[in-house]
């Protein structure tokens, strides 16, 4: 069966200092992957996708970035966090080819930038 | 554009039932899903309609028309575990979802 895991589950950061959120699936090949971020009380900002190792689309400009360096790994980043960029970021995955599935989420993690 | 809507917040009884509705504008249709979110949680999935009707699962439903771009959800039996967000969301014609904002549901003893 397929599982998802992303870590940490949560972060404090001083503004200013660097991310890295790492998520990771298992038992799917080829997977779409999707990086999303929740305020409180809010719903869901798509940040990124990835169809492919090495093939990202941004949704919301910012100053994150994400990176796909393998099939089931995917990666956000910040040189610099904002205390904007506080809030509930979840990974998610879907098969490419299956009309019929949803998102399957990771836990999330959640960051605070102090 | 591309549109989600659903109520902000909703209130009901334990033992109720109550109907969360969803209406969605998006290029392309290829499915309207539903999930639950807990405070603090991941959403999980719920159900997935792509024919217009009702499907019965346990004590939740979930209601598609097409023609009229309009689903809900409908909770039987209602029970304090209950008490979460309720997300709607359609498959686009590039098979993204669309999200809408969800429904926080509150469940009174």
């Amino acid at each position: 069966s397929q599982t998802i895991h992303q870590w940490p589950a949560t972060l404090v950061q001083p503004v200013g200092s660097p991310l890295s959120l790492e998520c990771t699936v298992e038992g799917t090949s080829n997977p779409n992957l999707y990086w999303y971020r929740q305020a409180a009380g809010r719903g869901l900002q798509l940040l990124f996708y990835s169809v492919g190792i090495g093939q990202i689309s941004s949704e919301v400009p910012q100053n994150l970035s994400a990176s796909r360096p393998q099939d089931r790994q995917f990666i956000l980043s910040s040189k610099k966090l904002l205390l904007s960029d506080s809030g509930f970021y979840l990974c998610a995955w879907a098969p490419p080819d299956r009309v019929s599935y949803g998102y399957t989420f990771g836990s999330g993690t959640r960051l605070t930038v102090v | 554009g591309q549109n989600i809507d659903q109520p902000t917040e909703m209130t009901a009884t334990e033992g109720a039932i109550v109907q969360i509705n969803c209406t969605y504008q998006t290029s392309g249709f290829n499915g309207l899903f539903w999930y639950q979110q807990h405070a603090g949680e991941a959403p999980t999935f719920l159900s997935y309609n792509v024919l217009d009707g009702l499907e019965e699962k346990g004590r939740f439903s979930s209601f598609l028309s097409r023609s009229k771009g309009y689903s809900y959800l409908l909770l039987k039996e209602l029970q304090m575990k209950d008490s979460a967000s309720y997300l709607c969301a359609s498959k686009d014609s590039n098979y993204q979802l669309i999200w809408g904002a969800g429904t926080k549901l509150i469940i009174k003893p």
